[in-house]
């Protein structure tokens, strides 16, 4: 948890509201990705990232290698979004490796 | 769609004995990892391959074995389950450089209570 930091650590929504979470990185990586992890426990990939900006439908994420952090953004929240949001950054000492970070928790409340 | 099960889904051991999780994948993919997931540490890293044949020391390694006879499955081995490894167990698969540009695709879990 220590060289992938998430924020906030919970948050709870009003459905249709506006979200953003944070992953700190302070171990060299070369691309992020980005999990859903939903109440009956299945993890479902939501993004793979090198440096630059994705989108999918209301979620959108960006990399920034530079300054070392990745964002995920929630539009307009409903509550099938609720679950655990985990960010995994690549080590980029052994590529084959991800480490992830302690996850945010979201619930989106009707 | 990338396939990865995992068995059992749920297993109940008794402090001493022999515990083996298996992970079958249908992706092809040369890279799988066995992950544990407990409240506080998220998702830590206890083994993992780069293909058959091949088996890597993760994060928290010490109390298991892995082992990757082909491909497609990866096992997780408790030769002496303690208490202390009551946890869920995630299998996942990728492929670095492949199609799936490096995607990591996760089973469903197994729940192991150590009693």
């Amino acid at each position: 948890g220590d060289q992938v930091k998430q924020s906030p650590s919970a948050l709870s929504l009003q459905e249709g509201t506006n979200s953003a979470l944070r992953c700190n990185f302070s171990i060299a990586t070369t691309t992020v990705q980005w999990f859903l992890q939903n109440p009956r426990g299945s993890l479902m990939n939501l993004f793979y990232l090198v440096p630059g900006t994705k989108e999918n439908g209301r979620l959108k994420s960006t990399f920034n290698s530079k300054e070392s952090y990745s964002t995920l953004h929630i539009r307009d929240a409903q509550l099938e979004d609720s679950g655990t949001y985990f960010c995994a950054a690549e080590d980029a000492g052994n590529t084959r490796k991800l480490i992830f970070g302690l996850g945010t928790t979201l619930q989106v409340q009707p | 769609e990338a396939a990865v099960t995992q068995s059992p889904r749920n297993k109940v051991a008794v402090t001493g004995g022999k515990v083996t999780l298996s992970c079958n994948q249908t992706n092809n993919h040369n890279n799988m990892y066995w992950y544990r997931q407990d409240t506080g540490h998220g998702l830590r890293l206890i083994h993992y391959s780069y293909g058959a044949g091949s088996t890597e020391k993760g994060d928290i390694p010490d109390g298991y074995k892995a082992s990757r006879p082909s491909q497609e499955n990866f096992s997780l081995i408790l030769e002496l389950a303690t208490p202390s490894q009551t946890s869920v167990y995630f299998c996942a698969s990728g492929d670095w450089g492949g199609a799936s540009q490096n995607t990591l695709y996760f089973g469903a879990g197994t729940r192991l209570s150590v009693l």
